[in-house]
């Protein structure tokens, strides 16, 4: 039969409100989280990663928050611009010594700012 | 410094060819991590390689296979292409030790037909 497309689920802001992305993993032992952004014919474009021995992380007009306790993770951005329009997605990497830099990602959240 | 270089970006085959898909990652980095992205199954990781070793692998059939030479490019290949390997092939960088973030290229897209 025919695939369904993954049904990515949109967050819609208005320009200059915070915007909150949020993003369940699903391996408890994972102890590196990376959220990217995506635009439209590009690559994923790395925003901003945290350690599982931390539960916040400041960027430049980003923090993300990390709850291992309900395996959570999110992402605010502040002042949404019009360029912050992508897919976001999370990314979680298993335990050190498990082997390498694989990721394994979230379905992704379109994010759309309007004027 | 350079980023992360695919080449090519666009690709169209016929079911039953073979493609090879190249990758050169930033200066230095020695870690080389190849993805898949569809509309119905997301980003899903095919393979790892550091200092031309595979190190790690995901859950795709042996049609898919990959290599990395001494510079650390590397070169993912697709045998007897199917039309469900019509998708964004995502080449990641990285230093390849401890927690580093990963630097993506622009992707190949690659069209079976």
């Amino acid at each position: 039969g025919e695939s369904v497309g993954l049904h990515l689920p949109t967050l819609s802001v208005q320009e200059g409100d915070n915007s909150i992305i949020n993003c369940a993993y699903s391996n408890s032992a994972s102890d590196y989280f990376i959220w990217y952004k995506q635009e439209s014919g590009k690559g994923p474009q790395f925003i901003i990663d945290i350690r599982s021995n931390m539960d916040k992380r400041q960027g430049q007009r980003v923090t993300v928050l990390l709850n291992k306790t309900v395996k959570h993770l999110s992402l605010q951005i502040a002042a949404t611009q019009p360029g912050d329009s992508a897919v976001y997605f999370c990314a979680e990497k298993g335990p050190r010594g498990g082997g390498g830099n694989k990721l394994t990602f979230g379905t992704g959240t379109q994010l759309k700012v309007e004027l | 410094k350079a980023g992360v270089t695919q080449t090519p970006r666009y690709l169209i085959k016929t079911r039953g060819q073979q493609v090879t898909l190249s990758c050169s990652p930033i200066s230095g980095h020695r870690s080389v991590s190849w993805y898949q992205q569809t509309p119905g199954q997301g980003l899903q990781f095919l393979f790892e390689y550091f200092s031309e070793t595979q190190r790690n692998k995901g859950n795709f059939p042996g049609r898919f296979s990959g290599r990395q030479f001494s510079n650390s490019r590397s070169e993912m290949n697709v045998s007897t292409l199917e039309l469900g390997d019509s998708a964004l092939y995502l080449c990641a960088s990285s230093s390849g030790t401890g927690d580093t973030e990963a630097f993506f290229g622009q992707g190949t897209r690659l069209t079976v037909v």
